[in-house]
């Protein structure tokens, strides 16, 4: 199975602060990655897919980048509504697997 | 609108057998895959297996082959998430999920306790 690698596990950062999460894959993915959001007690909502491309809908201080093995989830200006945790997921091989999940706190 | 719409939760006991479900709406429920995802309490998202309701092809995660049954009725939009004999384990969240490569909707999630 591809092993997807998250850091940092928790991450606390201010209102505007920039925030960026990297996702490590154990082989090539090529960009067979997508982002996802979980805010407590809630379904996933997917964020970004193709490593970089904006779901429909979410706000565009989210962005993604990376190909290959590496990636980042990087929100521009952290808001409140953006406490939740977050997960990479690669698609390129079945079993498809999910990074461990980064928890964002508001400080 | 898109919509995944699963089975309410479930409280059983270990050895007790338990079917949740599924039902996909707002789109032509042959033309995507399903998958089932668990997240156990506290924990992060792990793939259990999909399955393909045009031709019914399932691929099960090595971890969950033999623990649990996928399957899908095409004449109800529906896909199921099926277990013989539960264990404590098996207490979790259950999420179904459309695949477009990534999950682009997801159903609320089935909470299953599984307790003595």
């Amino acid at each position: 199975d591809i092993q997807m690698t998250q850091s940092p596990s928790t991450l606390s950062a201010s209102v505007g602060d920039r925030v960026t999460i990297t996702c490590r894959a154990s082989q090539i993915i090529t960009d067979w990655l997508a982002w996802y959001q979980q805010k407590p007690g809630k379904a996933p909502k997917v964020l970004i897919y193709r490593a970089s491309n904006l779901e429909s809908g979410v706000p565009p201080r989210f962005s993604g980048s990376g190909s290959g093995t590496d990636f980042t989830l990087t929100i521009s200006s952290l808001q409140p509504d953006d406490l939740a945790t977050y997960y990479c997921q690669q698609y390129d091989t079945f079993p498809w697997t999910f990074g461990q999940g980064t928890k964002v706190e508001i400080k | 609108e898109v919509q995944l719409v699963q089975s309410g939760a479930e409280v059983k006991k270990p050895g007790e057998s338990l079917t949740i479900s599924c039902r996909c709406s707002g789109y032509t429920f042959t033309k995507s895959w399903i998958g089932w995802v668990r997240q156990m309490p506290g924990r992060g998202l792990e793939w259990m297996g999909i399955i393909d309701p045009r031709d019914f092809d399932i691929r099960y995660t090595p971890s969950f082959q033999g623990q649990v049954t996928i399957s899908a009725d095409r004449s109800i939009n529906t896909a199921y998430l099926q277990w013989s004999s539960l264990k404590p384990s098996d207490t979790a969240m259950y999420y179904c999920a459309r695949l477009n490569g990534y999950v682009d909707s997801w159903g609320q999630g089935t909470l299953v306790t599984v307790s003595p």
